[in-house]
């Protein structure tokens, strides 16, 4: 059973600051997605990650997928107050896989 | 608003109770996913249904149950209700049989509360 891990934890940086998070795996992904979930809400899609060493970028978002497709970063630059959150990552080991595993997720707050 | 409809959104109930949730996914989209998230266990998958039929079952508890019917919408039973059965129960839908290339559009949950 694929597993996927996510640090840090939790990550409490002041608006302005430069941010990474990372999800590692033993496994290898046939895709990768990331998603943003607020409180009281549920995750909403930010990216999709499918090429080893692909790199997207989303306004301030930078998504990077592993060459050997184990692995995903995320960085934010000059984070906002708006980009509070639980970042979770989501990999699907192969393409006949019915569904998504999930990390842990980082708890991300971005304070003023 | 994310298009997948989930109600109700607060649900408490007593233990040994049972409970329906109900989602209607996004216009279009065949398949329907739920999660069980929780703060010690994140987010964990019970079972998916394309287009009428069971398609993959994940974490799935024998007292739990979900269908889906032919106007696509899906529901979600939970039987005999613990208190470890108290959580975030999400729906999320796709248009696809997997979510792989397109991900998911996930509704805005129901909280559970067993007492």
């Amino acid at each position: 059973t694929q597993l996927l891990e996510q640090s840090p934890q939790f990550l409490s940086i002041q608006e302005g600051e430069n941010l990474t998070v990372y999800c590692n795996s033993s496994s290898v992904f046939s895709s990768l997605q990331w998603y943003r979930q607020e409180p009281g809400e549920g995750p909403v899609l930010l990216v999709t990650v499918v090429t080893g060493g692909e790199v997207k970028k989303l306004k301030r978002l930078t998504f990077q997928f592993g060459d050997a497709r184990k692995d995903s970063s995320l960085h934010i630059t000059a984070a906002q107050t708006g980009d509070t959150g639980l970042y979770l990552c989501a990999g699907v080991e192969n393409n006949y896989g019915q569904n998504f595993v999930f990390g842990p997720g980082t708890r991300l707050s971005v304070l003023p | 608003d994310s298009g997948v409809t989930q109600t109700p959104k607060h649900l408490i109930t007593a233990t040994g109770q049972r409970v329906t949730l109900r989602c209607s996914p996004r216009s279009g989209d065949l398949s329907v996913y739920w999660y069980q998230q929780s703060l010690d266990q994140g987010l964990q998958f019970l079972i998916q249904y394309y287009n009428g039929e069971e398609r993959a079952k994940g974490n799935i508890l024998e007292r739990f149950s979900a269908q889906q019917f032919p106007d696509l919408h899906s529901e979600l039973n939970l039987s005999s209700l613990e208190l470890g059965d108290s959580a975030l129960y999400f729906c999320a839908s796709s248009a696809l049989k997997s979510g792989t290339a397109y991900g998911y559009t996930f509704g805005s949950g129901t909280r559970l509360t067993v007492v």
